[in-house]
């Protein structure tokens, strides 16, 4: 079974100019989470869907940062525009469903470069 | 709100060497604990976890008790190989869902 897969793995580009990245989540994979990680520490929560509702955004910087989840599967986080504090690793991941015991599978990340 | 402490790194061991990667936690409700590891060039994955006070998980030979008492979810394993060196993570999720909370990691580096 293939696993979360993210697009691109890694992107350069200079402050001010928008970037996207997207995911594809396990198939059957209900809940869909973005996390950014910045380096030496653990991610943090930016955006969780369930299905194709963001149930909790609460993280997201929403004067620059959008994310959708179109029919309920894939999904793009978008930074528009990008700042140099916005370079990070952004995750994705997926779970079967909501509840306190899934386990979360995670994407290998996107590496965000912004010079 | 919820947070995670862990042990700060990095951490180096001998090969055989007995692992603890202390790591405590505060939660408003009853969360599920878990440990995930980063191998060098990959994504997290998910090592073991534990749902309940007193639950055990294992893997790899690796252990970790939920303790209620002391909330703290400590990693161990008896014996640690060259190819458990990777970086470790905490994390929690409460009970009523909601978002992941997730400790800095600690790296392990285990030399032959």
């Amino acid at each position: 079974e293939a696993g979360v897969v993210q697009s691109p793995r890694y992107k350069i580009i200079e402050k001010k100019q928008p970037v996207a990245f997207w995911c594809n989540p396990i198939s059957g994979h209900n809940t869909l989470y973005w996390y950014r990680q910045n380096l030496g520490q653990g991610p943090e929560l930016l955006i969780r869907y369930e299905n194709e509702e963001a149930v909790d955004d609460s993280q997201l910087p929403k004067d620059r940062f959008s994310a959708e989840r179109l029919k309920g599967v894939d999904s793009t986080l978008k930074i528009q525009p990008a700042e140099l504090g916005d370079s990070a690793v952004y995750l994705c991941a997926s779970s079967l469903e909501d509840l306190a015991q899934e386990t979360q599978y995670f994407g290998p990340g996107t590496r965000l470069l912004v010079l | 709100g919820d947070s995670v402490t862990q042990m700060e790194g990095p951490v180096t061991l001998s090969e055989e060497a007995f692992l603890t990667i202390n790591c405590t936690y505060t939660a408003t409700g009853y969360p599920s604990l878990f440990w995930y590891v980063q191998y060098p060039g990959e994504g997290l994955q998910l090592l073991l976890k534990a749902t309940k006070a007193d639950d055990k998980g294992s893997n790899k030979g690796f252990e970790a008790t939920y303790r209620k008492e002391t909330t703290s979810f400590h990693l161990e394993k008896g014996s640690v190989q060259v190819s458990d060196s990777a970086v470790y993570f905490c994390a929690l999720k409460d009970t009523n869902a909601g978002k992941s909370t997730f400790g800095d990691g600690t790296t392990l580096t285990v030399k032959p």
